[in-house]
């Protein structure tokens, strides 16, 4: 059972919006403005959309966006795209015994 | 940019130990915050630890404390990750990865190494 909470699965049609949600605790999401979010293809290695909570690296899209509301961090794509098929993740800075929480992914279906 | 290369795959016995090197160019390895994250198959991805070259003092996660090594060698620019009392359950693809993007923290993953596939089997 991963320590971040995120939906097994969603799916959307070609050109609607999605959004992926991550819960976590005030130990970690709720308590810092450290959450990420990386993108993974099958048999790739795993990218960085999304940094500090709402901050996109260079060359990523601006149809990703995130956010955050208490404890849970959300990932939304707009306009979805057949590339945009891939395993999510998100991860956050914890004042536990481990500093980095990942979640448990949620495999994103393009319809 | 920083690029990060790692070894080929690897077959253990149970019981064993594994170290995994991760090998830096093109940037200034010393400052680079080198993270961990191992994937089993299916699975998701799971932090093991890091360390800055710089200050040379590694953390861990806590449910691998104890049997987790991560190092750094300056002179090389290289990072290692060192695995004991191997299981069925360390097999797994195991990543390197840095951060070069201006993040509040240090782990953020923005540059990934290959991958190293750790299989452990009797």
């Amino acid at each position: 059972q991963s320590a971040l909470t995120q939906p097994a699965s969603v799916s959307g049609s070609p050109g609607r919006s999605i959004t992926i949600s991550c819960t976590g605790t005030t130990s970690d999401i709720g308590g810092h403005d450290y959450v990420s979010w990386y993108q993974q293809h099958p048999g790739k290695v795993p990218k960085l959309m999304i940094y500090d909570v709402s901050k996109r690296p260079s060359g990523v899209s601006d149809r990703f966006s995130g956010y955050k509301s208490g404890n849970t961090a959300s990932l939304t794509i707009s306009g979805l795209q057949a590339e945009d098929e891939a395993d999510y993740f998100c991860s956050s800075y914890s004042t536990s015994n481990t500093l980095l929480l990942f979640g448990g992914g949620t495999k994103l279906t393009v319809l | 940019q920083v690029q990060l290369v790692q070894s080929g795959a690897e077959v253990k016995k149970p019981g064993s130990s594994v170290k995994v090197p991760c090998k830096a160019s093109g940037g200034t390895f010393n400052t680079y915050p080198i993270a961990w994250v191992r994937q089993a198959p299916g699975q998701g991805l799971e932090w093991m630890g890091g360390i800055i070259p710089i200050i040379g003092v590694p953390t861990y996660a806590q449910n691998l404390q104890g049997r987790v090594t991560i190092t750094a060698d300056k002179s090389t620019s290289t990072a290692y990750m060192e695995l004991s009392s191997l299981t069925s359950d360390d097999t797994a693809v195991y990543y390197c990865a840095t951060r070069e993007v201006p993040a509040g923290m240090f782990w953020v993953m923005d540059v990934w190494g290959q991958g190293t596939t750790v299989i452990v089997s009797s």
